[in-house]
């Protein structure tokens, strides 16, 4: 089983809300990774966790706030975001035990498609 | 520099038609590992193939097939008998190491469209 699953699938927010996207799995993997994606361009690393810390922050804005509460979840926390942050934003893991340069897959949720007004 | 580089950015194909999707990419190392995922209009990323660098071999699964070759820096993927279901982006990704963790630097992607 490779899923990761995402909430909410949709999300439309003004520029003053607070809101959080979720993302889980159950496949025991010890590394998760966010990422943006804009209509009609690549997926662009956001954050990742390895082993509920974080490992890589790609300079990211603080309107963007990354939440691993436990080995199985990640939230990514929302706040005065702008109309150009609107994307498709994806959830992916791996198994995160490999050693380097032996990089795990990465498997990716089905994306939260984030308007912001 | 590290990068993917898919020349492509869309094909038009009818249904059967074989279609091979270009993906060249350029590393400083000489260990590495790249992979292909598809992205259907739903939007999730699905998994491929993933290919380190020290395994020139090409692979088939069922319609698709892979070639990989180190002297051209090349990893591009064939689909044959292409069906309305492989309408979807086709993204190539590089593997990177930063700050003990592996990141993915995907290609602009693909976009492909089998016409019935």
């Amino acid at each position: 089983d490779t899923e990761v699953t995402q909430t909410p699938k949709h999300l439309v927010m003004g520029m003053t809300n607070k809101k959080s996207l979720k993302c889980e799995q159950h496949m025991g993997h010890r590394a998760m990774y966010w990422y943006k994606q804009k209509a009609k361009k690549p997926p662009e690393l956001m954050f990742v966790y390895s082993y509920e810390k974080l490992s890589i922050n790609e300079s990211v804005p603080s309107r963007f706030s990354p939440e691993c509460p436990n080995s199985s979840l990640l939230n990514l926390h929302l706040h005065a975001l702008q109309p150009e942050d609107s994307a498709l934003y994806l959830c992916a893991s791996s198994q995160g035990t490999s050693g380097i340069p032996d990089p795990d897959t990465q498997y990716f949720g089905p994306g939260t498609r984030l308007t912001v007004l | 520099a590290q990068k993917v580089t898919q020349a492509q950015t869309e094909i038009s194909v009818v249904e059967k038609e074989d279609v091979t999707l270009d993906c060249v990419y350029e590393t400083r190392d000489t260990t590495y590992y790249l992979f292909w995922y598809k992205q259907p209009p739903s939007g999730e990323l699905v998994f491929l193939i993933r290919r380190n660098s020290f395994d020139e071999q090409n692979e088939i699964s069922g319609r698709y097939s892979w070639n990989f070759q180190k002297s051209t820096s090349s990893f591009n993927f064939t689909i044959t008998a292409s069906q309305v279901v492989d309408s979807a982006v086709y993204f190539c990704a590089l593997s990177l190491t930063q700050g003990g963790s592996e990141k993915l630097v995907f290609g602009k992607g693909t976009k492909l469209t089998v016409n019935p």
